[in-house]
């Protein structure tokens, strides 16, 4: 079974429709991350969250928002879709940084969801 | 300019030749990360790395810290490395970059 698994895999909505991405791990990991992959441009974050209690913003987070249920839960919602926020979705994990600093450590990705807005 | 850049974006090559792709930064980091993403667009981290060179089976990397560049190589390349690949540099500030990554081809 896959340690970082989402869902739904593929979804296509229309625009002023709230749509909630699920993203579920079993690594273990305290780190959690959603990304966004346009084409021609490279992942981008949206929310990221160190612990059940830390949420932080990316730097594309206008537009969406996140519960991070439990340390094996992070999800993504967005509240009322519109056609540029139709791109693919990467959920993402990490263990807690070593001493080197943060992003030492290796992310996990999901497989991705492919959200088309219409 | 962006702050992490990538070349080439395209790359095709015959089997069996060896495969440089390159990854120059703007910033200081943390960390250098090299993913792969495959054609059905899932995403496996390959190395991090924050110093000197790594190797795994047939990929090699390696960093410049002076020269903020990296370098993914692929020894004796084969069909199934078809992918994008991706250079991700880590920040003190908790970003992690992605450059827009290099789509490589290689034919029988």
């Amino acid at each position: 079974d896959a340690d970082v698994t989402q869902t739904p895999r593929n979804r296509i909505t229309k625009t002023g429709k709230r749509i909630m991405l699920e993203c579920s791990q079993t690594k273990g990991h305290d780190r959690m991350y959603w990304y966004r992959q346009d084409p021609g441009l490279g992942l981008r974050l949206i929310y990221y969250s160190f612990d059940v209690k830390d949420i932080n913003k990316g730097e594309i987070s206008d537009g969406y928002s996140v519960s991070r249920q439990a340390q094996a839960k992070f999800s993504l919602s967005l509240e009322s879709a519109i056609p540029n926020q139709t791109a693919l979705y990467f959920c993402a994990t990490s263990p807690r940084y070593r001493r080197e600093g943060p992003h030492t450590d290796t992310q996990y990705f999901g497989p991705g969801t492919r959200l088309t807005v219409l | 300019k962006n702050e992490v850049e990538q070349s080439p974006q395209n790359l095709t090559a015959q089997e069996g030749e060896f495969i440089t792709i390159n990854c120059s930064y703007s910033v200081g980091i943390s960390a250098l990360h090299w993913l792969q993403q495959h054609p059905g667009g899932g995403i496996v981290s390959l190395f991090m790395l924050s110093s000197g060179k790594k190797k795994h089976g047939r990929l090699i990397a390696t960093i410049n810290i002076q020269e903020k560049h990296s370098s993914l190589h692929i020894t004796a390349s084969h069909p199934r490395d078809s992918a994008v690949y991706i250079c991700a540099v880590g920040m003190f500030t908790d970003k992690l970059i992605f450059g827009t990554g290099t789509r490589l081809q290689v034919f029988p």
